[in-house]
């Protein structure tokens, strides 16, 4: 039973440029949500799917971020015009109810 | 505003000895849910074990159990006969029940455990 899928594992991006996330939920999830992990700012909530409808994006930097989550088998995290502020490692989960369960997540790294 | 907080840093105990993390938490919402997380040295993050706001007994899974006193908003974790393998990063973790559409976890900023042998 495979778990939370992401891909890649590690990105590395120069500044200015666009990274690309990809998440594939556990299958039967209804929800699937986007965390940002650094060290400073701990787990914080980016934003967040049920049934692929975008539901909260109170997270989300507004003018570079957005997700899109075109099936129920897969969500997507872009970042415009990357800033070495953005490096962190990105974390999905997704969720039947209550329970969010964590994929490995990607680290990017902007240089 | 919901917000999570984890005072100790850090902890270290022997093994097979019982630890208790500490959690405090804040909320308007008269129902809510508290989680506690553990992110091992991989990064992986790993769900343990769940409170509801709304029962009184602490929940218990395996060798974790919660000591959840709702009127201090406190919601600590107890590992009992610890293992080396349970060093790790343990999060505290809460979200809202009913106000507003939004489910997403608010989590404290950690409380590293060593387990020492």
């Amino acid at each position: 039973n495979a778990g939370v899928i992401q891909t890649p594992r590690h990105k590395v991006t120069g500044k200015g440029q666009e990274a690309t996330l990809w998440c594939e939920p556990i299958s039967g999830h209804s929800a699937v949500f986007w965390y940002r992990q650094t060290i400073v700012q701990g787990l914080e909530f980016l934003t967040y799917f049920r049934n692929q409808a975008p539901i909260d994006d109170s997270g989300m930097p507004k003018e570079r971020f957005s997700a899109q989550m075109p099936n129920q088998s897969h969500s997507t995290l872009k970042i415009q015009s990357t800033q070495p502020q953005d490096s962190a490692v990105y974390l999905c989960a997704s969720s039947p109810s209550l329970e969010q369960y964590f994929g490995p997540g990607t680290r990017l790294t902007v240089l | 505003a919901q917000k999570v907080t984890q005072t100790q840093t850090s902890i270290s105990v022997m093994e097979k000895t019982t630890v208790t993390m500490d959690c405090v938490y804040e909320t308007q919402d008269s129902s809510y849910f508290l989680f506690w997380y553990k992110q091992t040295a991989s990064g992986e993050i790993v769900f343990l074990i769940r409170q509801d706001s709304y029962k009184k007994e602490n929940a218990t899974v395996g060798h974790y159990s919660l000591n959840f006193q709702k009127p201090k908003s406190s919601i600590g974790l107890i590992i009992t006969a610890t293992q080396i393998e349970d060093s790790a990063v343990y999060f505290c973790a809460m979200r809202e029940g009913i106000t507003g559409n939004t489910r997403k976890l608010i989590f404290g900023l950690g409380t590293t455990l060593q387990v020492q042998p």
